[in-house]
């Protein structure tokens, strides 16, 4: 069954410095979106993208955020300088049609 | 805003003890209610949708239904492997086609043999 992979698992990085995550969606779906999940909180949307554009993002997705799709398969979430709460776990996510299905996550620790 | 809110937050229940969990939510116009399946330090997975009052859609021990207010997670003769936080989420109508998902903040079910 096709499921939707993200890496690394972990990520450990300084405080300002740029990471990427990298998803790869289940290849026939079209919508993608990035997720994450602080510690004991609530599952929180950052984006979506559609059609190699964003469609909606959250008041989170500020300007240090970015999404990218750079070939036909990968999806990558970038963080250009990291704050210490931008600690969380990370999910990808696509769907086909309503409903979507989501990667495994990275956790990020920002020291 | 689209808002969810699940109850109860924890909930011990012995091997075979059936019970039900609550996801109460405020949406612009419901396009579908999701329930998910969380382990600790993975991803969500997917259970059910449903899209309209009334409707009911059942998994092996699980069966899950929906009014126009709430949706309940009805978990019948658990086993401990049934142990997880079960997430529900509302797609609302508000944001065009982006289908974005909120989220409620779980509730984390043990089951002890």
């Amino acid at each position: 069954e096709p499921e939707v992979t993200q890496t690394p698992s972990h990520q450990v990085t300084q405080m300002g410095q740029e990471v990427i995550l990298r998803c790869v969606p289940i290849s026939n779906h079209l919508y993608f979106y990035w997720y994450r999940q602080i510690l004991g909180q609530k599952v929180e949307f950052l984006v979506s993208f559609y059609n190699n554009e964003i469609s909606e993002k959250s008041e989170i997705f500020d300007d240090q955020f970015s999404v990218e799709r750079p070939d036909g398969s990968n999806f990558t979430l970038k963080i250009r300088s990291t704050k210490l709460e931008d600690s969380a776990m990370y999910f990808c996510a696509s769907r086909p049609q309503e409903t979507q299905y989501f990667g495994p996550g990275t956790r990020l620790l920002v020291l | 805003e689209d808002q969810v809110t699940q109850s109860p937050e924890a909930l011990r229940l012995q091997e075979g003890e059936s019970s039900s969990l609550n996801c109460s939510y405020t949406v612009s116009g419901l396009r579908g209610l999701f329930w998910y399946r969380q382990d600790p330090g993975k991803g969500p997975e997917f259970l059910f949708t449903l899209y309209s009052a009334g409707e009911e859609k059942e998994k092996e021990r699980l069966k899950a239904t929906l009014t126009k207010k709430e949706s309940f997670l009805h978990i019948t003769a658990p086993k401990p492997e049934d142990s997880a936080t079960y997430l529900c989420a509302v797609q609302g109508g508000s944001g065009g086609s982006n289908y974005k998902l909120t989220f409620g903040k779980g509730t984390l079910l043990t089951v002890n043999p």
